[in-house]
């Protein structure tokens, strides 16, 4: 299995509401990512888990909440989003180590929030 | 700090037509470095990746070199087709970096090849 499955891969909420986005690999991959993307624009790293410890917070607003319950599965938890939250959520994993590992990407979760 | 700067686009090609898109970088240390591709609706992918100067990363007909010298990594393909139509990102990582890879991306190539 070399993939990396997101779900949902369409998600439309309101600003009070608290919904979750899941990520899962059998890869074996050791970090898993969470990266926010805009139309036309690259991905923005938000998260970084190694070992299923958090190691990166790349100063996300707590509106957004990471959970890594084990080494298969990512969660990225979602209550009072704002419209400008709108995005393309991808979840990726790597073998952890080193910079040159390759990062596999799932094919996103778009949000939107009305 | 580490960072990448891409051409811009969009590009637009024929079938058939040779394809560069420029990719410079600056990094500390001793940067890997990778071209990922994002089809329309899609996650990314990567395409091709060089860890060490003088590399050269190569996929599906495009091939990229590690230029340490002019800190390059220019993406090319001698002929495209229509479904190589997407956006393409360059991105680096910087090492050591012992947990896991922090991809800095560029602003992304759009590529828009028509029949």
């Amino acid at each position: 299995d070399t993939e990396v499955t997101q779900t949902p891969k369409h998600l439309v909420m309101g600003m009070t509401n608290k919904k979750s986005l899941k990520c899962e690999q059998h890869m074996g991959h050791r970090a898993m990512y969470w990266y926010k993307q805009k139309a036309k624009k690259p991905p923005e790293l938000m998260f970084v888990y190694s070992y299923e410890k958090l190691s990166i917070n790349e100063s996300v607003p707590s509106r957004f909440s990471p959970e890594c319950p084990n080494s298969s599965l990512l969660n990225l938890h979602l209550h009072a989003l704002q419209p400008e939250d709108s995005a393309l959520y991808l979840c990726a994993s790597s073998l952890a180590g080193t910079g040159a590992n390759v990062l596999t990407f799932g094919a996103g979760s778009r949000l939107t929030v009305l | 700090g580490n960072s990448v700067t891409q051409m811009e686009g969009p590009v637009t090609l024929s079938e058939e037509a040779f394809l560069t898109i420029n990719c410079t970088y600056t990094a500390t240390g001793y940067p890997s470095l990778f071209w990922y591709v994002q089809y329309p609706g899609e996650g990314l992918q990567l395409l091709l990746k060089a860890t060490k100067a003088d590399d050269k990363g190569s996929n599906k007909g495009f091939e990229a070199t590690y230029r340490k010298e002019t800190t390059s990594f220019h993406l090319e393909k001698g002929s495209v087709q229509v479904s190589d139509s997407a956006v393409y990102f360059c991105a680096l990582t910087a090492t050591p970096y012992n947990q896991g890879g922090k991809l800095i991306f560029g602003q992304g190539t759009e590529l828009s090849v028509k029949p």
